[in-house]
């Protein structure tokens, strides 16, 4: 069945970098779009990115712009996102999903923390 | 802009059914929207699609007993027999060109 593991989470000083990552299994990987979805210490959840089954299209929310990268490796069933000057705001549990259709996650990993303290 | 609305929290007996609504900003009320439930330590979980004409397609082992609905702009997300598992937060999600929402959840207790 469909299977997706993030890692890649930890503790970092404001204004580091991150890569996280999303392995998956149990589907072919490269015929689905992968979001990452955050949720903050007692929030809600938010959308961050997506990127296309074949990478070539990405978009990003306002808030992670010009500071986050998404991209993947289809040779390798993982997807990546790299985090560049975090903030103490960008504390959060980080999430992977898949995506079929461009519209709504299908399937979920289990997450990863970051945590962004001096 | 794109905006989905929740109530903040929900209650029901177990046993009994409880509906959660999702209102999309008027300009978008047409659109479908997706529900997912998140469990306390888990990863979050597709429930449903939920298309303005009040059609919906479960996902994969989504249960009988969740059903969907829709009336202008409300999505609702019906869920029958509750059982002590159904208590979650419950999230509508929705997209247009470029961008993806979600509401600010619905904390459902089981009491």
């Amino acid at each position: 069945q469909v299977h997706l593991v993030e890692s890649g989470g930890g503790v970092v000083q404001p204004g580091g970098s991150l890569r996280l990552s999303c392995a998956a299994s149990g589907f072919n990987f490269s015929n689905f779009g992968i979001h990452w979805v955050r949720q903050a210490p007692g929030k809600g959840l938010e959308w961050m990115t997506v990127i296309s089954f074949d990478g070539n299209v990405k978009h990003y929310a306002d808030s992670v712009k010009d500071r986050f990268t998404v991209s993947r490796d289809n040779s390798k069933n993982t997807a990546f996102l790299h985090m560049s000057g975090l903030r103490p705001e960008d504390t959060a549990l980080y999430y992977c999903a898949t995506d079929e259709r461009g519209q709504l996650m299908d399937y979920w990993g289990q997450g990863t923390l970051v945590s962004v303290s001096s | 802009h794109l905006v989905l609305t929740q109530s903040p929290s929900a209650s029901a007996s177990l046993g009994a059914s409880v509906t959660l609504t999702c209102t999309l900003s008027s300009e978008h009320s047409d659109y479908a929207i997706a529900w997912h439930q998140h469990q306390p330590e888990r990863g979050p979980r597709y429930l449903m699609k939920i298309k303005g004409d009040g059609s919906h397609i479960r996902g994969d082992g989504t249960p009988d007993r969740f059903s969907g609905s829709s009336s202008g702009p409300e999505r609702y997300l019906t869920i029958s027999g509750l059982q002590s598992e159904d208590e979650a937060e419950y999230y509508c999600q929705t997209w247009d060109t470029g961008v993806w929402v979600f509401g600010g959840g619905t904390k459902l207790t089981v009491l």
